[in-house]
């Protein structure tokens, strides 16, 4: 059974592109969540999606960011004019169906943005 | 505001010694908390998890955690520290407002174990 999968692994990226990550969950999972790890910082939740649908945004920043999880294929996480301090490491975490806080979340090996 | 503190930025212990990584938390209502391991440019690997029940967790690579509601704590301990166990641990909290189960994180502890 495959794991989170994302790519790509690493990214590159000039001042104003645009930066595309891709997350596929693992098999059976329908619940997806994005978070942005920092230089020397922690994990922060950005958001939360269900197969057509953000359940939690809350954590995205107003502009540029934008995710989506079509009913085929992969979550994207879509970066739009990308900044320097758009560089951080974005992790995609999937799980189960939701039934409460048993559900651990299983996380994809990352994607490294680096925005010059 | 519901929150996870890690106070120590670097844990470092002999090989063979006992280890602790602290954890604090500030949630309202029931905690559901959450260790993860981080090995470098590697995504997290969760270790355990404290729902209910027993206050001391079990889980992966011999790894355990005491969960003290009157201390709103939830130390990661082994007995036995191995130069493998080197890495950066994550302490978590999981949220339940409506239908979101999303993590809030530490700012993790690095765990240096020498030979």
């Amino acid at each position: 059974n495959a794991g989170v999968m994302q790519n790509p692994r690493h990214l590159v990226r000039r001042r104003g592109q645009e930066a595309r990550l891709r997350c596929s969950p693992m098999k059976g999972h329908s619940h997806v969540y994005w978070y942005r790890q920092l230089p020397e910082e922690g994990l922060k939740f950005m958001v939360y999606l269900q197969k057509e649908n953000i359940i939690d945004e809350s954590g995205m920043p107003k502009e540029r960011f934008s995710a989506e999880f079509p009913k085929e294929g992969p979550s994207i996480l879509r970066i739009q004019q990308v900044v320097r301090g758009d560089s951080a490491a974005y992790f995609c975490a999937s799980s189960p169906p939701f039934r409460g806080p048993y559900n651990e979340q299983f996380f994809g090996p990352g994607t490294r943005l680096t925005v010059l | 505001a519901q929150s996870v503190a890690q106070p120590e930025d670097q844990v470092n212990v002999a090989e063979g010694n006992p280890l602790t990584v602290k954890c604090t938390y500030s949630v309202s209502g029931n905690p559901y908390l959450f260790w993860y391991v981080q090995y470098p440019n590697r995504g997290l690997q969760f270790l355990l998890k404290y729902i209910t029940g027993d206050n001391l967790v079990k889980g992966s690579y011999g790894f355990e955690a005491e969960f003290n509601k009157s201390q709103t704590s939830f130390h990661l301990k082994k007995p036995s520290a191995l130069v493998s166990d080197s890495a950066l641990y994550f302490c978590a909290v999981r949220l339940l407002s409506g239908n979101t189960g999303k993590l809030i994180f530490g700012q993790g502890t690095t765990l240096q174990v020498k030979p």
